[in-house]
């Protein structure tokens, strides 16, 4: 059973409030990831962490930030939400799977959390 | 390029109807994992199945079977015997031993009483 909390569920605030969205996971995964799932249900890659101290920006561009002070927890924040940040932002957390060949390390199924649904007014 | 192809964008079915939902995907490596994850109308993605590259064994739990053909680059998913309580949306998703795992569009299920 997966063990990855994200708060708050359901987040609805005016625009150019700061924010941040909660995510924590109990299940010592050394590898963190935000999604960005919009209505069209497709689900984009903005931020992702290899362990504590490491963060990296994903393939959607984005105007959030993310640190990773211990490995338990990856808050993403937006300074000033506009309402194009209106959308669903799912975490996830991964360990790692050795590939047969090359003994390559390789991310293994990732575990989510129930997504923080945001709107921006 | 890596990219995964989910064609059905929704189906609908009648309860106990056998629906299969497809998935193309693209890479160049031969070493990858290919994933499924259901999305139910909580919101939350839950993992079904991982299979790696090497393995194209078919696999079966309970109602739900996987069918890899590396020959034609395709990893569908069939339920058999569909219940209302599958409905959601799925997705498949590649991962070719980077950080980055990449998402199909997704299908959504529609299973009617």
């Amino acid at each position: 059973e997966a063990d990855i909390y994200q708060t708050p569920r359901y987040l609805v605030i005016g625009t150019g409030k700061k924010i941040t969205l909660e995510c924590s996971q109990t299940m010592g995964h050394d590898k963190m990831y935000w999604y960005q799932q919009d209505p069209g249900m497709e689900l984009h890659l903005i931020h992702y962490s290899y362990g504590v101290n490491s963060t990296e920006k994903g393939d959607l561009s984005s105007e959030s930030t993310v640190s990773r002070i211990r490995t338990e927890h990856f808050p993403l924040t937006l300074e000033s939400a506009r309402p194009s940040h209106t959308s669903q932002y799912l975490c996830a957390s991964s360990d790692s799977l050795a590939l047969r060949d090359r003994g390559r390390e390789n991310t293994g199924e990732l575990f989510f959390g129930e997504g923080s649904r945001l709107t921006v007014l | 390029a890596q990219k995964v192809t989910q064609a059905q964008t929704e189906i609908s079915v009648v309860e106990k109807e056998d629906v299969t939902l497809d998935c193309v995907y693209e890479t160049r490596d031969t070493t990858y994992y290919l994933f499924w994850y259901k999305q139910p109308p909580s919101g939350e993605l839950v993992f079904l199945i991982r299979r790696n590259s090497f393995d194209e064994q078919n696999e079966i739990s309970g109602r739900y079977s996987w069918n890899f053909q590396k020959s034609t680059s395709s990893f569908n998913f069939t339920i058999t015997a569909s219940q209302v309580v599958d409905s959601a949306v799925y997705f498949c998703a590649l991962n070719t031993g980077g950080f980055k795992t990449i998402f199909g569009a997704g299908t959504r299920l529609f299973v009617k009483a």
